[in-house]
């Protein structure tokens, strides 16, 4: 099974902290993405990465930046965290260079920003 | 530009009975279509897609898709409801463009629950 682990459950920041948020994946995708979920919003995408040392923008990209050094490692930064960035966060990695494989979640990062 | 619609926050069903939660989408080629779902505290767990050829798509749990091309709708479907479907659906959508995009859009989704 495909497994992607976020390294943290809960985690509470003060405003103006620089948060990294980090995913692995054990699958060797090419593919990774971070979202932001909230209530009656649903699912928006910040940054995905289709290969190391590369980023695309997402939806929502304001206030974030990204890193992917290893092909199993992505990462999301938080520059400046503020409390609008109080969410749920979700990582996601899928396979190949089509666009038809689905995308496999980790357990989310459910982050305040106090 | 792609999206998709889930029409209904919320979906009550009594345990036995058949279920369907919708999903209408827009894109300007083909789509491609996934359902997912998400348990309190978990993330989203894929249960199907469709890519082409057969319009009912077969899942896990039992959840099953039929794809309507001229209603642009992709409802998910299980004949019969159980207590431990409650949980929170997502209905996403890619457009196929054939270079290779890889965003996809979710829809708000759909909180079904399912009573004893």
């Amino acid at each position: 099974d495909v497994k992607v682990t976020q390294s943290s459950r809960y985690l509470v920041k003060r405003t103006g902290e620089k948060v990294f948020l980090e995913c692995v994946q054990d699958m060797d995708h090419e593919n990774m993405f971070w979202y932001r979920q909230d209530p009656g919003l649903g699912l928006r995408l910040i940054y995905f990465s289709y290969d190391v040392k590369m980023k695309e923008k997402g939806d929502i990209p304001e206030g974030y930046s990204v890193s992917r050094e290893k092909k199993e490692r992505f990462s999301l930064i938080l520059e400046s965290a503020s409390t609008n960035q109080t969410s749920m966060y979700l990582c996601a990695s899928s396979w190949g260079q089509t666009s038809n494989q689905p995308q496999h979640f980790g357990d989310g990062t459910r982050l305040s920003i106090l | 530009a792609q999206s998709v619609a889930q029409p209904e926050d919320q979906v009550n069903v009594a345990e036995g009975n058949p279920l369907t939660v919708k999903c209408t989408y827009s894109v300007s080629g083909n789509p491609y279509l996934f359902w997912y779902v998400q348990y309190p505290n978990r993330g989203l767990q894929f249960l199907l897609k469709y890519i082409t050829g057969d319009n009912l798509v077969k899942g896990s749990y039992g959840f099953e898709a039929e794809f309507n091309k001229s209603q642009t709708s992709f409802h998910l479907k299980k004949p019969s409801a159980l207590v431990s479907d409650s949980a929170l659906y997502f209905c996403a959508v890619r457009d196929y463009s054939g270079a290779g995009s890889y965003q996809l859009t979710f829809g708000k989704g759909t909180k079904l629950s399912v009573i004893p």
